[in-house]
């Protein structure tokens, strides 16, 4: 069985700083997603990462695979309060039928 | 209009009852998911369909059921519901391919007293 860890489970952070958010599993994925969800909402994808080592920037944030296929991290520049949500990441097998979640971070960013 | 409509939004109910939760999708794609959300959990898979005439059981199937009425349509039935089946339930959909990106509805949210 496939599992993914987030690290940390919550964090909170004033705005304009930068944070990192970690994703870590023993097992190898073709590719890891990165998913946002707001209160009330369903998760929303972010970014797919699908090759050893590589970054992917969106705006502010940076996604980064690990080079084994194993982890990944979502690095925030200058939050904003809108940055605020539960950060999950998902990684796929290579046929894409096993499929899990990590449990999530919870970010806050405060004025 | 939303790709992914769940109904209900909320439902309160109370156990041993009989539940169904609905799930639809505009977005024209073959692969459909139940998945729950509880505190510190994450998303638990329960069932998925890969097209109108394949059902897997996934992570948490035991006390559920599905059924794939058409493409668009999945459901999800709590035969005799108990109260740990509270939780965030979510559909969502992905088209065929490695990465099996996922697109999510809004959520129903299910209290079973």
């Amino acid at each position: 069985t496939q599992l993914l860890e987030q690290s940390p489970q919550f964090l909170s952070i004033q705005e304009g700083e930068n944070l990192t958010v970690y994703c870590n599993s023993s097992s190898v994925f073709s590719s890891l997603q990165w998913y946002r969800q707001e209160p009330g909402e369903g998760p929303v994808l972010l970014v797919t990462v699908v090759t050893g080592g590589e970054v992917k920037k969106l705006k502010r944030l940076t996604f980064q695979f690990g080079d084994a296929r194993k982890d990944s991290s979502l690095h925030i520049t200058a939050a904003q309060t809108g940055d605020t949500g539960l950060y999950l990441c998902a990684g796929a097998d290579n046929y894409g039928q096993n499929f899990v979640f990590g449990p999530g971070t919870r970010l806050s960013v405060l004025p | 209009d939303a790709d992914v409509t769940q109904t209900p939004r909320n439902r309160i109910t109370k156990t041993g009852k009989r539940i169904m939760l609905e799930c639809s999708q505009t977005k024209g794609h073959d692969r459909m998911y139940w998945y729950r959300q509880d505190p510190g959990l994450g998303l638990r898979l329960i069932y998925y369909s890969f097209d109108v005439k394949d059902i897997n059981k996934g992570e948490i199937s035991d006390g559920y059921s599905v059924s794939r009425q058409a493409q668009a349509k999945f459901s999800l039935s709590l035969e005799s519901a108990i109260p740990n089946q509270t939780a965030l339930y979510f559909c969502a959909t992905s088209v065929r391919g490695r990465y099996n990106e996922q697109f999510f509805g809004p959520g129903t949210r299910l209290t079973v007293l």
